[in-house]
């Protein structure tokens, strides 16, 4: 089965600097790859998602890449703010498989320091 | 729309003991899933479901039953409880087509001793 690397576990910025976390998947067939952002005690959701006929998506600014030759893709978080703070998780999925299941990351816990 | 809920919150069981957790889903999604979250190993699929009457195996199936008698529920069983199923339980939902957002309800903190 499919298995999704992320790193790194914690990451710690200062407010206003940028935020980069990646993550490694093992299926070549994944083409589906969100990320979702979990604040203390609250559900995970989704922040931006991208497919594998796109190399870069952007939402103001939270950005993701994907590079499929290496299966890997990384969540960009520029300007970082004080409630950016949050634990982020990774996931791929095989769109058109079925049942659409998402392998998560294991997250990575941001920290934006004022 | 209510969208995803939990019930109940949280529950402290003892070891041996059974219970079913209940996610409903106001959305009219087709699939249904059950995960786990552990600190440091983010969330695992536990079941799904892909219609009305049914289920499969996630990630890590064991020591859990789910039903799925109606589209809008989907329950999570634990017939036997023990100290390793002391979890956050998550559950989500979405449309079936490609594309569609995995909609996560609040989470069912369970403490088992």
């Amino acid at each position: 089965g499919e298995n999704v690397e992320q790193h790194p576990s914690t990451l710690s910025v200062q407010e206003g600097d940028s935020a980069v976390i990646k993550c490694t998947y093992s299926d070549s067939a994944s083409n589906y790859f969100p990320w979702y952002k979990q604040e203390l005690g609250k559900r995970p959701q989704l922040i931006i998602d991208i497919r594998s006929n796109v190399g870069e998506k952007k939402d103001q600014r939270i950005a993701v890449t994907l590079n499929k030759t290496a299966k890997h893709f990384s969540l960009h978080i520029t300007e970082t703010q004080p409630e950016d703070s949050a634990v982020y998780f990774c996931a791929a999925s095989i769109a058109g498989a079925g049942s659409y299941q998402l392998t998560f990351g294991k997250g990575t816990k941001l920290s934006v320091i004022p | 729309n209510a969208g995803v809920t939990q019930t109940p919150k949280f529950r402290v069981l003892k070891t041996g003991q059974s219970m079913t957790l209940l996610c409903a889903q106001d959305m009219n999604h087709e699939y249904m899933y059950w995960y786990r979250q552990d600190p440091g190993m983010g969330l695992r699929l536990i079941h799904y479901s892909v219609g009305e009457g049914t289920t499969a195996k996630g990630e890590v199936p064991d020591g859990y039953n789910v039903s799925r008698l109606k589209k809008q529920n989907f329950l999570l069983g634990l017939e036997s409880a023990a100290p390793s199923q002391t979890s956050v339980y998550f559950c989500a939902s979405r449309f079936p087509w490609e594309g569609e957002t995995q909609y996560f309800g609040p989470g069912t903190r369970l403490l088992v001793l």
